[in-house]
């Protein structure tokens, strides 16, 4: 079973901010918290991971809380091309992927 | 460079008929993993190799599904005596290192 809890779904207005929450109140302290996301009838796509501190690349930045019990993903600005649905998933490194059901966003011109 | 590649794309076939699907993972990843996903749900772990040998098949749901990957690259999910229940998305994953997963297009397999 997946150790996340994430909303069902969400909208954002295109060019705004998309502020995904994700909470894991059983995390472990040598798990990793992970966001794939998975656009209409393709693979799911790596987009961050983190273990404590705060992380940023090209596609997203992640919020880690210090007690690491809740994470948020941002898309700074969201276009149309980023609806998907997005998962959050704790991970012991070298080890399967455990998806829940995620957070389908919808990005609204 | 070249993506995690699967084929065939779609695949029907009858009930109680033997079905292969192939993998093909980016080059000198050493790590690999199959999926399935059902429509409307995330995808489920069922096999995961390094190099040639399943380190964790937990994930299999019985004995009709079977993986290989003899030579530590190209991999092939083997299904006997298909059920409707299995028709899903199978969708392989492979990695260099010890996080990222990269993701294949996956093969969508209905058994009628």
């Amino acid at each position: 079973d997946a150790k996340t809890t994430q909303p069902t779904s969400m909208d954002c207005a295109e060019g705004r901010a998309a502020n995904l929450p994700c909470n894991h109140s059983t995390i472990s302290g040598n798990e990793y918290v992970y966001w794939y996301r998975q656009i209409h009838s393709q693979g799911p796509q790596y987009i961050i991971h983190g273990l404590k501190n705060n992380e940023t690349n090209e596609m997203a930045s992640l919020i880690i809380t210090e007690d690491r019990k809740s994470s948020t993903l941002i898309l700074p600005h969201a276009t149309l091309r980023d609806t998907a649905v997005y998962y959050c998933i704790v991970r012991v490194d070298n080890t399967p992927l455990v998806f829940g059901k995620g957070t389908r966003l919808s990005v609204i011109a | 460079g070249a993506g995690v590649s699967q084929t065939p794309s779609n695949k029907v076939t009858e009930k109680g008929k033997y079905v292969e699907l192939r993998c093909d993972p980016i080059s000198g990843h050493t790590a690999l993993y199959w999926y399935r996903q059902s429509l409307g749900q995330g995808p489920e772990f069922l096999i995961y190799f390094q190099g040639t040998g399943a380190a964790d098949d937990s994930g299999l749901p019985n004995d009709r599904f079977f993986a290989v990957r003899p030579e530590g690259s190209v991999s092939t999910l083997k299904i006997q005596r298909t059920e409707r229940g299995d028709s899903a998305v199978y969708l392989c994953a492979s990695s260099s290192n010890r996080d990222k997963q990269f993701f294949g297009p996956g093969t969508r397999l209905t058994v009628l």
